[in-house]
C-alpha cells in the first residue's frame, strides 16, 4: 500500500487530455511538500517529468503539466500521442516516515 | 551530459551480500546528494537510501535498515550501497538518481542511471 495513492490506469485516443491524480495526507502533500512526477516507458529508467509541482525541466514539452491543491495533485497530459504509453509516479517526502515516498503508479494507454 | 552508471548486481543467495555501484559523471558529483531508489519485477518504485553530499549524514527505508549501507567516494565520484541479509524481497533493479534540493528543503530525483538487477535466489 503506497502512502500517495494513484489510479492504477488511466486511458485515452491519440490527441485528448488525461489526468492522473495523486493523493496524500497531511504528514506529505498537506504538510506543504512539493509534488514531482516521473514517466517510466517500456523497459527504461524513470525520467524527471514535472518539479515542484508545475515545473518542468528542460526538453519536456508542454504537453506536460502539473498542479497541486491541499492534499492532491495532478499530472496532466494534452495532445496524446503513442509514445507517451508508459507508467507514471508522483513523489514526495513524508515527515511522519521521514521517508521519500512515491506514489504506486498510473499505467497510461494511448487507445 | 549527466551520466549515471550502475553495477554490481547479480544473482545471490538468501542470506548473502553484494555492494552495488553507481559511477557519475558529467556534473560535480561532491555537490549532490545521492540516492538509491529499487523497483521490483513489475512493481512500483521505491526509496531506499541517502547519503548526503559530504557523506556525513546518511538516512534509510525502515524495510533496509541494518542490512544496507550506503556510502560514497568523491574523489572517484562513486557511490555505493553495500547490501546484506538480503531477503528475496530485496529481488529488484536498483537504480542510483541525484538528489535536487526543492523549494520545500526536500529532494526530488532529477537524473537516473539505467539500474543494476539484484536477485535473490537459491
Amino acid at each position: 500500500q503506497s502512502v500517495l495513492t494513484q489510479p492504477p490506469s488511466v486511458s485515452g485516443a491519440p490527441g485528448q487530455r488525461i489526468t492522473i491524480s495523486c493523493t496524500g495526507s497531511s504528514s506529505n502533500i498537506g504538510a506543504g511538500y512539493d509534488v514531482h512526477w516521473y514517466e517510466q516507458l517500456p523497459g527504461t529508467a524513470p525520467k524527471l517529468l514535472i518539479y515542484e509541482n508545475s515545473n518542468r525541466p528542460s526538453g519536456v514539452p508542454d504537453r506536460f503539466s502539473g498542479s497541486k491543491s491541499g492534499t492532491s495533485a495532478s499530472l496532466a497530459i494534452t495532445g496524446l500521442q503513442a509514445e507517451d504509453e508508459g507508467d507514471y509516479y508522483c513523489q514526495s517526502y513524508d515527515s511522519s516516515l521521514s521517508n521519500w515516498v512515491f506514489g504506486g503508479g498510473t499505467k497510461l494507454t494511448v487507445l | 551530459q549527466v551520466q549515471l552508471v550502475e553495477s554490481g548486481g547479480g544473482v545471490v543467495q538468501p542470506g548473502g551480500s553484494l555492494r552495488l555501484s553507481c559511477a557519475a559523471s558529467g556534473f560535480t558529483f561532491s555537490g549532490y546528494g545521492m540516492h538509491w531508489v529499487r523497483q521490483a519485477p513489475g512493481k512500483g518504485l521505491e526509496w531506499v537510501a541517502l547519503i548526503r553530499y559530504n557523506g556525513n549524514d546518511k538516512y534509510y527505508a525502515d524495510s533496509v535498515k541494518g542490512r544496507f549501507t550506503i556510502s560514497r567516494d568523491n574523489s572517484k565520484n562513486t557511490l555505493y550501497l553495500q547490501i546484506n541479509s538480503l531477503r528475496g524481497e530485496d529481488t529488484a533493479v536498483y537504480y542510483c538518481a541525484t538528489g535536487k534540493k526543492s523549494g520545500d528543503n526536500s529532494h526530488y530525483f532529477e537524473f537516473w542511471g539505467l539500474g543494476t538487477l539484484v536477485t535473490v535466489s537459491s
